[in-house]
């Protein structure tokens, strides 16, 4: 069965620092990967996907994410904290298209002054 | 193109009623799947369909029902409501051929 975990509940980071939030996947087969935002009160918007190719995948707002087959590893990253990036974020995996999202569970990004 | 539209945005019933929540997704995309939202239990999936055709389920009671109409807009049912059924529901679209899924406000209920 296909698991996500994220590292770190909440993430704490100062505005113009490095954002760095952390997912791992178990899966039997390659799996594709989904980062989400959730905003109070919203549903998800969808940051970035991998399913395949390059292994470095672009995203909106700045953020991106690289799939690491070897360390079954998807992170994102934004090299610089924007006050509007505090929400929660979420890595999610599936095995094939129209399979059911599998979801992490989800890191609130703080981001300070 | 319009977003996946999830209706109402917040409803409150009482235990042991029976709701429906209603979803239209983007036109064009043939996939609607379901997911509810705890602050215990996070995501989890509920079922999705496609063509109007259930093609995945997960692990929910028979009381959590759903169907697809011939324009592709979903319903999800829930009886004899229990006060654990609180969360938000999310519905979310998929175009063919394409991975992933765009994500509707989501239904916000309240069992009281």
């Amino acid at each position: 069965a296909q698991s996500v975990t994220q590292l770190g509940s909440h993430v704490s980071v100062s505005e113009g620092a490095l954002v760095l939030l952390r997912c791992n996947y178990s899966s039997s087969v390659p799996p594709y990967l989904f980062w989400y935002v959730q905003y109070p009160n919203q549903g998800l918007q969808l940051l970035l996907k991998y399913t395949t190719g390059a292994t470095l995948v672009k995203g909106i707002n700045g953020f991106e994410a690289e799939f690491k087959k070897s360390e079954t590893s998807f992170h994102l990253t934004k090299p610089s904290a924007h006050m509007s990036d505090a929400a929660e974020y979420f890595c999610a995996v599936t095995r094939n298209q129209g399979g059911k999202l599998i979801f992490g569970q989800g890191t609130e990004l703080s981001v300070k002054p | 193109k319009a977003g996946v539209t999830q209706t109402p945005r917040y409803l409150i019933k009482t235990r042991g009623q029976q709701v429906t929540l209603s979803c239209s997704p983007i036109s064009g995309h043939r996939s609607v799947s379901w997911y509810q939202q705890t602050p215990g239990q996070g995501l989890q999936f509920l079922f999705e369909y496609f063509s109007e055709t259930q093609r995945n389920k997960g692990n929910f009671p028979g009381r959590f029902s759903g169907r697809q109409f011939s324009n592709s807009r979903s319903e999800m049912n829930v009886s004899t409501l229990e006060l654990g059924d609180s969360a938000l529901y999310l519905c979310a679209s998929s175009e063919p051929e394409v991975y992933g899924y765009t994500f509707g406000s989501g239904t916000r209920l309240t069992v009281v």
